[in-house]
């Protein structure tokens, strides 16, 4: 099973609503990532977590705001957005690397969001 | 700055033809260089990668060029057909980045026309 579910499939939410998305992977990946996508565009890294913990942080508004309760699940909790938020949220998954190389990183379908 | 060039942006071909997307880089840090393919409405989906130690990698109708000197890769698609129509990315990781982070290209989307 090379699944990452993300939930919901869309949301519509208005700029002073607070909204999460959720991702959920049982393939045992210790890394997991959230991305934003906009149309026509390739993803832009926002969150890594690797083993529960943040490792990365782009520069990401607080208004976005990351958590990992457990290996299998990913947060993104979302406060007072814009408009220019809309976008396409991936989250994706990879075993953290330790030896070789290459890590593949599984994406799930997205949840396509709406600032209003 | 963007890390990873793709050209060209969009591409159309018949059926049957070979669709060719090439990527540049300058950075000689990265070691891994994977192709995501991604249709509408779905997120992007491994295809095919790459490391530097080798020149070419073949799976079914998909294969990767990779010229080390010249810091540059391709994607070629034999016999492409309309369900290949998509939006491609070439990617690259650094060596020794244990968390594979991604750099992607502005990627290419692709039409193929019965």
């Amino acid at each position: 099973d090379t699944e990452v579910t993300q939930t919901p499939k869309h949301l519509v939410m208005g700029m002073t609503n607070k909204k999460s998305l959720k991702c959920e992977q049982h393939m045992g990946h210790r890394a997991m990532y959230w991305y934003k996508q906009k149309a026509k565009k390739p993803p832009e890294l926002m969150f890594v977590y690797s083993y529960e913990k943040l490792s990365i942080n782009e520069s990401v508004p607080s208004r976005f705001s990351p958590e990992c309760p457990n290996s299998s699940l990913l947060n993104l909790h979302l406060h007072a957005l814009q408009p220019e938020d809309s976008a396409l949220y991936l989250c994706a998954s990879s075993q953290p690397l330790t030896t070789g190389w290459g890590t593949i990183q599984y994406f799930g379908a997205g949840t396509r969001l709406s600032v209003l | 700055q963007q890390q990873v060039k793709q050209s060209p942006q969009s591409l159309i071909v018949q059926k049957g033809g070979i669709p060719i997307i090439n990527c540049a880089y300058e950075n000689t840090a990265f070691d891994y260089f994977p192709w995501y393919q991604q249709f509408p409405g779905k997120g992007p989906a491994l295809l095919i990668a790459i490391r530097p130690d080798v020149s070419e990698k073949k799976e079914g109708r998909f294969t990767i060029s990779f010229n080390k000197s010249a810091k540059q890769f391709s994607l070629h698609i034999m016999d492409s057909q309309p369900g290949d129509s998509a939006t491609y990315f070439c990617a690259a990781s650094k060596r020794g980045s244990t968390l594979g982070r991604l750099y992607f290209g502005r990627g290419t989307q692709l039409t193929v026309w019965p």
